[in-house]
C-alpha cells in the first residue's frame, strides 16, 4: 500500500521558473492538503481540498495554485518561483474530515536560486 | 486564530532519562489535539489524538496527556531510536490542523 506519494523528492529552480509538485494517494481519502515546512518554523498550510473540484486557501497561499480534478491527485503549482518559496513541501490526506489524523507523504525539498 | 506553542525547542537526554515535552494551545473550542513524530527527511507520522481534558494515551515509552490549556508528551526511559522531532497540532473545527514548531529530541546512548 503506497499511501501518499510525492514527486519529485528534490528540485532546484531558478527565480521566475514554474513547476508542479505532484501528489497522489491510493487510500480513497476525500481530504487532501499541502503544507510547507521551513527550518524551525513548523508546518504551515498552503491549500487544502475537501473533495474533487473543491479547494480552499490556507495560511500561506500566495504564489501557489492547486487543482483537484480526481480524488487521488492534488498537484501544487508554483508560478514565477521566488527564493521565499525555498522550503520542504508536504502533501497529506485524511479520510472524511478536517479533524482526522493526517497521512503524510515523504516531502519535496525545493530550492529557488 | 488558533495558536500552538511547543517547548522546549530542543531537548537532549541521556538514554533512560525520562522527561516531558510541552504543547500549550489557544483555540476557540478544542475538538482534537494531535501528536506526530517526524524523522529527518521524512513526513510526520501520527502518534496520538486527544479530545478532552483528563484524557491520556500511551504507546510504548510515550504517554500523552491533555488539560484545558496544554498537553504533555511524557517519554519514559527513552532510547536512541526515540530521537526525532515531535510535533503538536490542534483542531478547532474551523480550519485544518494548526501545527506548532516542534521539539527536537536527541537521546544519547
Amino acid at each position: 500500500n503506497a499511501g501518499v506519494t510525492q514527486t519529485p523528492k528534490f528540485r532546484i529552480l531558478k527565480i521566475g521558473q514554474s513547476m508542479t509538485l505532484q501528489c497522489t494517494q491510493d487510500m480513497n481519502h476525500n481530504y487532501m492538503y499541502w503544507y510547507r515546512q521551513d527550518p524551525g518554523m513548523g508546518l504551515k498550510l498552503i491549500y487544502y481540498s475537501v473533495g474533487a473540484g473543491i479547494t480552499d486557501k490556507g495560511e500561506v497561499p500566495n504564489g501557489y495554485n492547486v487543482s483537484r480534478s480526481t480524488t487521488e491527485d492534488f498537484p501544487l503549482r508554483l508560478e514565477l518561483a521566488a527564493p521565499s518559496q525555498t522550503s520542504v513541501y508536504f502533501c497529506a490526506s485524511s479520510y472524511q474530515g478536517l479533524g482526522e489524523k493526517l497521512f503524510f507523504g515523504s516531502g519535496t525539498q525545493l530550492s529557488v536560486l | 486564530e488558533d495558536q500552538v506553542t511547543q517547548s522546549p525547542e530542543a531537548l537532549r537526554l541521556q538514554e533512560g532519562e525520562s522527561s516531558s515535552l510541552n504543547c500549550s494551545y489557544t483555540v476557540s473550542g478544542l475538538r482534537g489535539l494531535f501528536w506526530y513524530r517526524q524523522d529527518p527527511g521524512k513526513g510526520p507520522e501520527f502518534l496520538f489524538t486527544l479530545y478532552s481534558a483528563g484524557e491520556e494515551k500511551e504507546k510504548e515509552r510515550l504517554k500523552a496527556t491533555l488539560t484545558k490549556k496544554e498537553s504533555f508528551l511524557h517519554i519514559t526511559a527513552p532510547k536512541p531510536e526515540d530521537s526525532a522531532t515531535y510535533l503538536c497540532a490542534v483542531y478547532s473545527g474551523n480550519t485544518p490542523l494548526v501545527f506548532g514548531k516542534g521539539t527536537r529530541l536527541s537521546v544519547i546512548a
